[in-house]
């Protein structure tokens, strides 16, 4: 069982609101990604770190920001929720060896934006 | 953009026997991986297979690599119920870092 928690798991907001999603690992694990994941559907990469005070946006592009003080902290905002916004959001960590990537996944957030 | 493509998109099996999956892609690949996720889950590493290995087994679970063809195919062998779940393939691709999945094969095993 992987070392990698999401918080919330499910939650439901209005739209317009303001709401971050927590992702925390304690592998010490130097790469994090963010994935959006509609359901039946593939995982899209919206954001990754390769260490502290590293972001990059991915392949789909997001109105997400995200932000990376601590190693084993990966938040994702959203400054202004919409409906387009409902999806899966799966957090991963992962630790290059050798160039082999594992990643190692925590168990997602469910958002409903109304 | 999408490199691994899974088919079948949806298999259903009755326990005990084998499934089947495969995986195509499109360019060159330092190695692929396959991911299992449960409904509402994370998902789960299985397997990897470098891009100089043509054939892995993990317990149940045999992995073919041809880079020739750009396929790599996964069996799960005596399947069981609690296999039910989708199973991703992804690559990392030459020059890359970052890992690029497949739209996923829905495997659902009937007890």
């Amino acid at each position: 069982e992987a070392d990698i928690y999401q918080t919330p798991r499910y939650l439901v907001i209005g739209t317009g609101k303001k709401i971050t999603l927590e992702c925390s690992q304690t592998m010490g694990h130097d790469k994090m990604y963010w994935y959006q994941q509609d359901p039946g559907m593939e995982l899209h990469l919206i954001h990754y770190s390769y260490g502290v005070n590293s972001t990059e946006k991915g392949d789909l592009s997001s109105e997400s920001t995200v932000s990376r003080i601590r190693t084993e902290h990966f938040p994702l905002t959203l400054e202004s929720a919409r409906p387009s916004h409902t999806s899966q959001y799966l957090c991963a960590s992962s630790q290059n060896r050798g160039g082999w990537e594992t990643q190692y996944f925590g168990p997602g957030t469910r958002l409903l934006v109304l | 953009s999408q490199q691994g493509e899974e088919d079948p998109q949806a298999l259903s099996i009755q326990e005990g026997e084998n499934a089947t999956m495969n995986c195509s892609y499109k360019t060159s690949i330092n190695n692929l991986q396959w991911y299992r996720q449960n409904s509402g889950r994370g998902l789960v590493h299985l397997i990897l297979i470098r891009s100089n290995e043509r054939e892995k087994h993990s317990g149940r679970l045999r992995v073919t690599l041809d880079t020739s063809k750009k396929s790599s195919s996964l069996l799960i062998t005596a399947s069981r119920a609690a296999d039910t779940a989708s199973y991703f393939c992804a690559t990392v691709q030459g020059g890359s870092e970052k890992l690029v999945f497949g739209k996923g094969t829905k495997l659902t095993v009937n007890p």
